[in-house]
């Protein structure tokens, strides 16, 4: 079974600052992987997924993330936060069960707080 | 724009209760999903539902749960006597295809605390 490690329960950063929120995870296999995001009383919406295709992807709200093969991560960036990105960030890998059908295989979660 | 709907936000139970949690799925979806969360601890899958009959459990998945499509709209999850450790946020999703790299639609959960 895959894995998925984030490093970093909750991370502050100031309002503007580079935002870095680490993805490490296990796969014999090419992965695919997911960014998810919940704000506070909300469910879980996706920001991005690395499919393959490249290997920078570019999701909503400015965030972006890069898959490393050779570092196994797939770490989730923003240039400048906004007040408005706190929120709880999940990573995830999608993981083909015995069955043949697919789950999702989640990180902790990184709680990120923003200080204006 | 489509979303996933699960009622209620907050359910308070005693234990030894049964509890139905509920959910819509987006409407041209044909795969769902139960996920849950322990407070402080990481998202776990349940259960995968397509065609009306179970794809996938995962070990939490015991004989105290159960999934049903009741009337091609909702999707429920019910725990036929429940424990103080089933208190967690559980997640309902969807998916439009089977594949690896299909995105899954979440409901913005049911908050289930075993008193």
């Amino acid at each position: 079974a895959q894995s998925v490690t984030q490093l970093g329960s909750h991370v502050s950063v100031s309002e503007g600052a580079l935002v870095l929120l680490r993805c490490n995870y296990s796969s014999s296999v090419p992965p695919y992987l997911f960014w998810y995001v919940q704000y506070p009383n909300q469910g879980l919406q996706l920001l991005l997924k690395y499919t393959s295709a490249a290997t920078l992807v570019k999701g909503i709200n400015g965030f972006e993330a890069e898959f490393k093969k050779s570092e196994t991560s797939f770490h989730l960036t923003k240039p400048s936060a906004h007040m408005s990105d706190a929120a709880e960030y999940f990573c995830a890998v999608s993981d083909r069960t015995g069955a043949g059908s697919y789950q999702l295989t989640f990180g902790k979660g990184t709680k990120l707080s923003v200080i204006p | 724009e489509p979303e996933v709907t699960q009622t209620p936000s907050h359910q308070v139970t005693q234990m030894g209760q049964e509890v139905i949690l509920r959910c819509v799925p987006i409407s041209n979806h044909l795969y769902f999903y139960w996920y849950r969360q322990i407070l402080g601890q990481k998202v776990e899958f349940l259960v995968s539902f397509y065609n009306n009959e179970i794809s996938e459990k995962s070990e939490i998945f015991d004989d105290q749960f159960s999934v049903e499509r009741p009337d091609g709209s909702n999707f429920t999850l019910k725990i036929r006597s429940t424990k103080l450790e089933d208190s967690a946020m559980y997640f309902c999703a969807s998916s439009e295809a089977l594949q690896g790299n299909t995105e899954a639609f979440f409901g913005q959960g049911t908050r289930l605390t075993v008193v």
